[in-house]
């Protein structure tokens, strides 16, 4: 079962502009959300996480939402710059479990 | 450079060979996990390890697989008799961790093509 979802296997944006990534997961015992962002030939990199305690973190051009009662994160880049052309992955996890749970990924790509 | 070192990058076996793959992590670092990524997918849990001690292991790990990290150092995976299906790339991760929240510092992978 998939308990972290990402529908949108792509997405593509004008430079500039916001890009906004969805997640959707299942599990209400998920306590803690990380985005991880993915260049080809390489490993996932950490972007920015949240805690359930709160519905929004802020890093620069980045921010996350998190809606708990529609289980639902989202992800905003704001501008969108070509270096952000990437897949990019949400992963959850369970308080005092030690393993992340991943969704699917978007490809996201900025044009100019 | 500091970062999660994976060997090799790249492993292209005959279905019911036995592969190695080998992660060096971050050297502070005491947690060490591995991951398997399939294509389309994201990366999906197969094993943790805190320290020398193996705590977790996925039920995709069947007994084919076996991970081993001596003296909490280095990590090794090994799949022994290998399937079309262990196709995939391997990516293996470590964490300081003392507040549970786990951000995972990954490295390149290794991809596995099993023919």
């Amino acid at each position: 079962d998939q308990q972290v979802k990402q529908n949108s296997p792509s997405l593509s944006v004008q430079e500039g502009r916001i890009s906004i990534l969805n997640c959707d997961y299942t599990n209400s015992m998920f306590d803690y959300f990380l985005w991880y962002k993915k260049y080809p030939a390489e490993g996932p990199t950490f972007l920015i996480s949240i805690s359930s305690i709160k519905d929004k973190n802020e890093d620069g051009r980045f921010t996350v939402f998190l809606n708990k009662s529609a289980k639902h994160l989202s992800l905003h880049i704001v501008p969108s710059q070509p270096g952000d052309s990437a897949v990019y992955f949400c992963a959850a996890k369970r308080e005092g479990a030690q393993k992340l749970v991943f969704g699917q990924g978007t490809r996201l790509t900025i044009n100019p | 450079d500091t970062g999660v070192s994976q060997d090799p990058r790249h492993k292209i076996t005959k279905r019911g060979q036995n592969v190695t793959f080998r992660c060096d992590p971050i050297s502070e670092h005491n947690r060490l996990y591995w991951y398997r990524q399939t294509l389309g997918q994201g990366p999906e849990f197969l094993t943790y390890f805190q320290n020398e001690a193996q705590l977790e292991k996925s039920r995709l790990l069947s007994d084919r697989f076996s991970a081993e990290r001596p003296k909490g150092s280095f990590s090794t995976l090994e799949i022994q008799r290998t399937e079309q299906g262990d196709s995939a790339m391997y990516l293996c991760a470590s964490s300081l961790d003392p507040g549970g929240k786990e951000k995972l510092f990954f490295g390149s992978g290794t991809q596995l093509s099993v023919l």
